[in-house]
């Protein structure tokens, strides 16, 4: 079945540290994939997504994440962290489910980030 | 524009009450869908709609009911709400129902049931 695993469940930083926060997938076709970021009291927002062409794709708020097909991966990168990214991020695996797209999300990861 | 708007933010229900909570959108979007989020667990999905007057179960739709009478609006029920339904509800639209289209959530709607 398909699945999206997210291994850290919280993760802490300096500000000004790099970031990279690990998703692994499993999907039998190649997937659309999605991190989307929920900052506290607020709904889910889309930060980048791939689904063909160039494996490094670029997002918002300076963000970057890479597919990574022989690791089923695509971990979200941040050359430096600012106090503003703490937040929670998810992975998810866009599927086609008949009439419309599901999105199969992660559990989740927790960033918080030290002054 | 205000994107996916939804009421109440926050409620708590007794064991056995029913509540409506309500989702618009004004991006005219066609899909529209209704998530859970459970501490630790990703988003699942309850129902979706993929446009007026037609709807879908998704994932975990016991306990819930929807309408679809407009594009902008997509209501979710609970009847007789049960502990197990404490969560937090999160409304999301899309413009289609594509693998790869962008879904925009709600700010979600935190409800407690003792």
């Amino acid at each position: 079945a398909q699945s999206v695993t997210q291994p850290d469940i919280h993760i802490t930083v300096s500000e000004g540290a790099s970031l990279e926060l690990r998703c692994n997938y499993s999907y039998g076709a190649t997937p659309y994939l999605f991190w989307y970021v929920q900052s506290p009291g607020q709904g889910l927002q889309l930060l980048l997504k791939y689904f063909s062409g160039d494996t490094l794709v670029q997002g918002i708020k300076g963000f970057e994440a890479e597919f990574k097909r022989s690791q089923s991966s695509f971990n979200l990168r941040k050359p430096s962290v600012h106090w503003s990214d703490a937040a929670e991020y998810f992975c998810a695996v866009g599927l086609y489910g008949g009439a419309t797209n599901k999105l199969i999300f992660g559990t989740g990861t927790l960033l918080a980030v030290q002054p | 524009n205000a994107g996916v708007t939804q009421t109440p933010k926050f409620r708590i229900l007794k064991i056995g009450q029913s509540m409506t909570l309500q989702c618009t959108q004004d991006m005219n979007h066609n899909y529209m869908y209704w998530y859970r989020q459970d501490p630790g667990m990703g988003l699942k999905l309850i129902y979706y709609s993929v446009g007026a007057g037609i709807t879908d179960k998704g994932e975990v739709p016991n306990g819930y009911n929807v309408s679809r009478s407009t594009t902008e609006d997509f209501p979710l029920r609970l009847e007789l709400a049960a502990p197990s339904q404490t969560s937090v509800y999160f409304c999301a639209s899309s413009y289609r129902g594509a693998v790869g289209d962008t879904q925009y959530f709600g700010p979600g709607t935190r409800l407690t049931v003792l």
